[in-house]
């Protein structure tokens, strides 16, 4: 397995439900994120993880909950989700923060997330 | 703080024709800039990028990008467009030792035959 993996690719999920996603990379990188996709809208930064420490949260709402517990994976944990969160979820990663890298993001496929 | 601005949301054109989609950018220090490209249902994968060497960037499928100072621009362009171009285009901007990457609206590319 290569690059950044994603799953589930597709979740369909009540209101009430709980559910997580997962991201994995096999890049060596040491830089996490999660980004929200919507329809009509601009790329919406949620998550930055840094060396496994949250150094970014864009005021996401309490229902949506991260979890890095090493460099290679993240989680986001869903829970009680309204219908207007439904979206493309990607997740990112990159060397992040190190003297003279560029920064470059490699972007997972994405979680199709429809809340009913 | 840094941001980009991609100006046109759609763009159409023939197959064959040139392709030009526009990005410039606001940066406080030198900024590292990218282009990626969605086609749908997947994520973003990178086309080019720009930091600090040369100007005009070449990246995979023909495309090009060319940094420009004076004009805080970094416009997208190919030859010739190809059905499979077909996709949406986000331009970006980050810094060094920066984990910030600030990403445009995107443009939406469609190719006629």
């Amino acid at each position: 397995e290569t690059g950044v993996t994603q799953t589930p690719r597709h979740l369909v999920m009540g209101m009430t439900n709980k559910k997580s996603l997962k991201c994995e990379q096999h890049l060596g990188h040491n830089a996490m994120y999660w980004y929200k996709q919507s329809a009509k809208k601009p790329l919406e930064l949620m998550f930055v993880y840094n060396f496994k420490e949250q150094t970014e949260n864009n005021s996401v709402p309490s229902r949506f909950s991260p979890e890095c517990p090493n460099s290679s994976h993240l989680f986001l944990h869903l829970h009680t989700l309204q219908p207007e969160d439904s979206a493309l979820y990607l997740c990112a990663s990159s060397h992040g923060g190190v003297a003279g890298s560029y920064n470059e993001q490699f972007f997972g496929p994405g979680t199709r997330l429809t809340v009913l | 703080a840094q941001s980009v601005t991609q100006l046109g949301s759609h763009v159409s054109v023939s197959e064959g024709a040139l392709v030009l989609l526009r990005c410039n950018y606001s940066s406080s220090v030198p900024p590292y800039l990218f282009w990626y490209v969605q086609y749908p249902n997947q994520g973003l994968q990178l086309l080019l990028k720009y930091t600090s060497a040369a100007t005009l960037v070449k990246g995979i499928n023909g495309f090009e990008a060319e940094f420009k100072k004076s004009e805080t621009s970094f416009h997208l362009t190919k030859p010739s467009a190809h059905m499979s171009d077909a996709a949406e285009y986000f331009c970006a901007v980050s810094a060094e030792n920066n984990n910030d990457m600030r990403f445009g609206a995107g443009t939406r590319l469609t190719v006629k035959p």
